[in-house]
């Protein structure tokens, strides 16, 4: 079974700019997380989504945004690029949405702003 | 709101030798769970074991194991044996709605040859 899979690896872009990125979960998980992943704040939470509705919202401005598609795959969507958004953005998938859930990361997408 | 504190930004330990790794928490929550997870080189954050707060008894996975503090909202996790791959980052989380995680800020291991 093929695990989380983020695209791409790796982006560059400017400030200002926008940017999407994709997650495809497991086969048959129906719950996906984003989390943002800097040296000076850590490991924060985005979002989270469970049968194309957001569930939670991290404390992140409008700018940050996402959906969930009917297949179970995310996107997330981060407009007027700022220097601060440079990061890893990892995703998580799991099999549904309850407390206990074991979640499976993807590899990330390593963000860079200029 | 949740808080994760790892005192430990570094460890090291001998391989084949036995580390601790810190891990404290607050929350206001009566439902909970908590986690550890490893992040490699590859950056992909892996589960090492996950704790019940409703349950008193510490898990165990291998040679990995918890010492779970209820009262003291402490979370330390015990790798035995240790090996060259588990070198790594070690994040502590705990998770009281959905797959809403709160991390601590990491513990980096260092595995000596």
């Amino acid at each position: 079974k093929a695990g989380v899979t983020q695209t791409p690896r790796y982006l560059i872009k400017t400030r200002g700019q926008q940017v999407t990125l994709s997650c495809s979960p497991i086969s048959g998980h129906r719950s996906v997380s984003w989390y943002q992943q800097t040296p000076g704040q850590g490991l924060q939470f985005l979002f989270e989504y469970f049968s194309e509705t957001q569930r939670n919202k991290g404390n992140f401005p409008g700018r940050f945004s996402g959906r969930q598609f009917s297949n179970s795959r995310s996107e997330m969507n981060v407009s007027t690029l700022e220097l601060g958004d440079s990061a890893l953005y990892l995703c998580a998938s799991s099999l549904e949405w309850t407390l206990n859930e074991k979640l499976f990361f993807g590899s990330g997408t390593q963000l860079s702003v200029l | 709101a949740q808080t994760v504190t790892q005192s430990q930004p570094e460890m090291s330990v001998q391989e084949a030798e036995t580390v601790t790794l810190s891990c404290t928490y607050d929350t206001s929550e009566s439902d909970y769970y908590l986690f550890w997870y490893k992040q490699p080189p590859s950056r992909q954050m892996i589960l090492v074991i996950r704790q019940e707060a409703y349950k008193q008894q510490n898990a165990t996975e291998n040679r990995f194991s918890v010492n779970f503090q209820k009262a003291a909202k402490s979370f330390s996790l015990k790798i035995s044996d240790s090996q060259l791959g588990d070198a790594a980052m070690y994040f502590c989380a705990s998770n009281n709605a959905g797959n809403m995680l709160t991390f601590g800020g990491g513990t980096r291991l260092m595995v000596k040859p």
